[in-house]
């Protein structure tokens, strides 16, 4: 069964404006934790940013922010104030608290025009 | 700061093969994963590693494949007998703790591997 779905497969933002990318995910676990990752062209992995499931704040890293809405299991990234170097794959995964492994999303393409 | 490392970047190998990819995970990480991902697809977890001893697997994650620690700093992932399909990037991520606010898994930059 699908656990993450981003179903943004590309997008375009204006280089300094924001841009929301949708995750959804499905678990029956209370806990768990949610993860996003940038991927440039280049091929790595990046963390960006976690959101545990009973954080009561919504979780910032910089420039990164994830609006957590747990009743709607959703957890968008907001990237503000885009930059050129933005342009990369984002990934959205989750952990469910019993797992070892992140289970990943399809992933958005974002690419910043200036 | 502190960075999980992968080598080679490449491997290039007949089907049949055996390979190894290395990685190197974070100093004071104890829980230690590979994943894998074909080309133009996501990202797919096939084993964790702790205390020695595999934590996890995907079905994946057959006889085909074998992970060690082999010293304290070194973990590897053996491919038996490459085939086609294996061509893929391996990513190694390690992470402090499973559970937590250190549950965060790091990656390295992958191993692209293509099998001819």
């Amino acid at each position: 069964a699908q656990k993450i779905t981003q179903t943004q497969p590309g997008m375009f933002v204006q280089e300094k404006e924001a841009v929301t990318l949708d995750c959804t995910y499905d678990t029956s676990d209370q806990s768990y934790g949610l993860f996003w990752y940038k991927q440039p062209s280049s091929g790595e992995m990046i963390f960006l940013i976690y959101q545990g499931s009973y954080d009561e704040q919504n979780a910032t890293e910089g420039r990164y922010s994830l609006n957590f809405q747990k009743a709607r299991k959703s957890a968008n990234l907001v990237i503000s104030a885009s930059q050129l170097g933005d342009s990369a794959m984002y990934f959205c995964a989750m952990r469910d608290t019993n797992d070892y492994k992140l289970s990943f999303g399809a992933g958005t393409t974002v690419t910043v025009r200036a | 700061e502190p960075e999980v490392t992968q080598t080679p970047s490449h491997q290039v190998t007949q089907m049949g093969q055996e390979v190894i990819l290395r990685c190197v995970p974070i100093s004071n990480h104890l829980y230690f994963y590979w994943y894998r991902q074909i080309l133009g697809q996501k990202v797919e977890f096939l084993v964790s590693f702790y205390n020695n001893e595999i934590s996890e697997k995907s079905e994946i994650f057959d006889d085909q494949f074998s992970v060690e620690r082999p010293d304290g700093s070194n973990f590897t992932l053996k491919i038996r007998s490459t085939k086609l399909e294996d061509s893929a990037m391996y990513f190694c991520a390690s992470s402090e703790e499973r559970d937590g606010a250190k549950n965060i898994q790091y990656f390295g930059a992958g191993t692209r591997l293509s099998v001819l």
